[in-house]
């Protein structure tokens, strides 16, 4: 069965801080990796895709990499500020049929004063 | 905002009651997908149109549900006979193609039934 798994399930931090989210995933075979951030009550906004030959993406303070070799993902957060605070979702293109996105549980992440 | 958006946003229902649901893609996309998103869960794939054709549907989208895409703009999701569980967010979303190219979410239609 297509997995896609994340850790922590939740997390808080200091603004200003650094963070680091984990995803790891038995979808096969796929074709791409993202991360999408989606804050409460709306639809997921993407921050980066990265295909299987890629191994690091950046987006401003949001940078991902992905090690396709063992199947794992994260998601690294710089100076982290207080609209942060949202659920960060791992998602991965089956390629099986049709492309369908194959969506992780999410970590929450809230950003503190 | 993506530019893909939905109607409603709430929906309350009691249950029995039939609903539907509209999404308007952004104008150049072919591809519309739906989604259902329960608390604390990722989403889950519903089913996908590629233009006016719905090409496929997921095991989770069951009798009660009917997907339509009759122009290859805009789409329906119509749930007949609501149930409690069927309470969740359906996010729809849509993109230029399939493989690499991002998927646009709109933000959402949120089903309550009573």
């Amino acid at each position: 069965k297509n997995q896609v798994e994340q850790s922590p399930q939740s997390l808080i931090i200091l603004e200003g801080k650094n963070c680091t989210l984990q995803c790891n995933y038995t979808v096969s075979p796929f074709s791409n990796l993202r991360w999408y951030k989606q804050d409460t009550g709306r639809g997921p906004v993407s921050l980066t895709i990265m295909t299987f030959s890629e191994n690091t993406k950046s987006n401003g303070r949001y940078t991902a990499t992905l090690d396709a070799d063992t199947k794992q993902s994260s998601l690294h957060i710089t100076a982290s500020q207080l609209s942060d605070s949202a659920s960060y979702i791992c998602v991965v293109t089956f390629t099986g049929g049709g492309n369908k996105l194959t969506f992780g549980t999410g970590t929450q992440l809230k950003v503190e004063l | 905002d993506t530019g893909v958006s939905q109607d409603p946003r709430h929906k309350i229902t009691k249950r029995g009651q039939n609903v539907t649901f509209r999404c308007d893609p952004i104008s150049e996309h072919n591809r519309l997908y739906w989604y259902r998103q329960t608390l604390g869960q990722g989403p889950e794939f519903l089913t996908y149109f590629q233009n006016e054709a719905q090409l496929e549907k997921s095991r989770l989208l069951s009798d009660r549900f009917s997907a339509e895409r009759p122009k290859g703009s805009f789409s329906t999701l119509e749930i007949q006979r609501t149930e409690q569980g069927d309470s969740a967010m359906y996010l729809c979303a849509s993109s230029k193609g399939q493989g690499d190219y991002e998927q646009y979410f709109g933000p959402g239609t949120r089903l309550t039934v009573t």
